[in-house]
């Protein structure tokens, strides 16, 4: 099983809106990641989780937050966005990002769809 | 940081033909290169990948070349089908051990 499920698939926000983003996977991986992806350009790393601790932090503004509440759960949570926010946010898994001698393979939920008005 | 570059940005070609596509990247340290494949409105899914202990791979249509000299790798696609047309993405894992995404590629397969 190489699933990464996320949730909502949709989300339609206010800018002073509070909502948060969850993903979770069940591979037994010790590597989370949220990147932020626009429309016909690559996945942008947002946050890295490697054993339950925020190991990078890609300069991410403070509207976004993200929490590792196990090694199954990343949730991203959201508070007054901006309409330049709006994109997919993709959560993905990988077996042990710190290991410099393993491939990374990363596995990919299928995102949630933001739209911030 | 890790610098990958990618061409080229679309790519038509004729169903049965092959595709193409090139990245470079500018960490000697990267170690691992993985393809992904974005459909419209899909996630990313891993297509194939390559270590730099390797200078082919190949799984059946699709194979990755890889020139650690040069600091290049390419994905070739032969006898394409209308099913390969998506946004395909190359990356490197440099010695920040986060993946370096190139800008992608948008290859149609026409019928």
């Amino acid at each position: 099983d190489t699933e990464v499920t996320q949730t909502p698939k949709h989300l339609v926000m206010g800018m002073t809106n509070k909502k948060s983003l969850k993903c979770e996977q069940h591979m037994g991986h010790r590597a989370m990641y949220w990147y932020k992806q626009k429309a016909k350009k690559p996945p942008e790393l947002m946050f890295v989780y490697s054993y339950e601790k925020l190991s990078i932090n890609e300069s991410v503004p403070s509207r976004f937050s993200p929490e590792c509440p196990n090694s199954s759960l990343l949730n991203l949570h959201l508070h007054a966005l901006q309409p330049e926010d709006s994109a997919l946010y993709l959560c993905a898994s990988s077996q042990d990002w710190a290991s410099v001698k393993a491939k990374n393979i990363q596995y990919f939920g299928a995102g949630t769809r933001l739209s911030v008005l | 940081g890790e610098n990958v570059e990618q061409h080229p940005s679309t790519l038509s070609v004729q169903e049965g033909d092959s595709a193409v596509i090139k990245c470079t990247y500018s960490d000697s340290a990267s170690n691992y290169f993985p393809w992904y494949k974005q459909e419209l409105g899909k996630r990313p899914q891993l297509i194939i990948d390559i270590r730099s202990n390797v200078g082919e791979k190949k799984d059946q249509r699709i194979a990755v070349t890889l020139n650690k000299t040069a600091k290049h790798f390419s994905l070739h696609i032969t006898e394409t089908q209308p099913e390969d047309s998506a946004v395909y993405f190359c990356a490197a894992q440099g010695s920040a051990r986060q993946l370096t995404f190139g800008s992608g590629t948008q290859l149609t397969v026409l019928p």
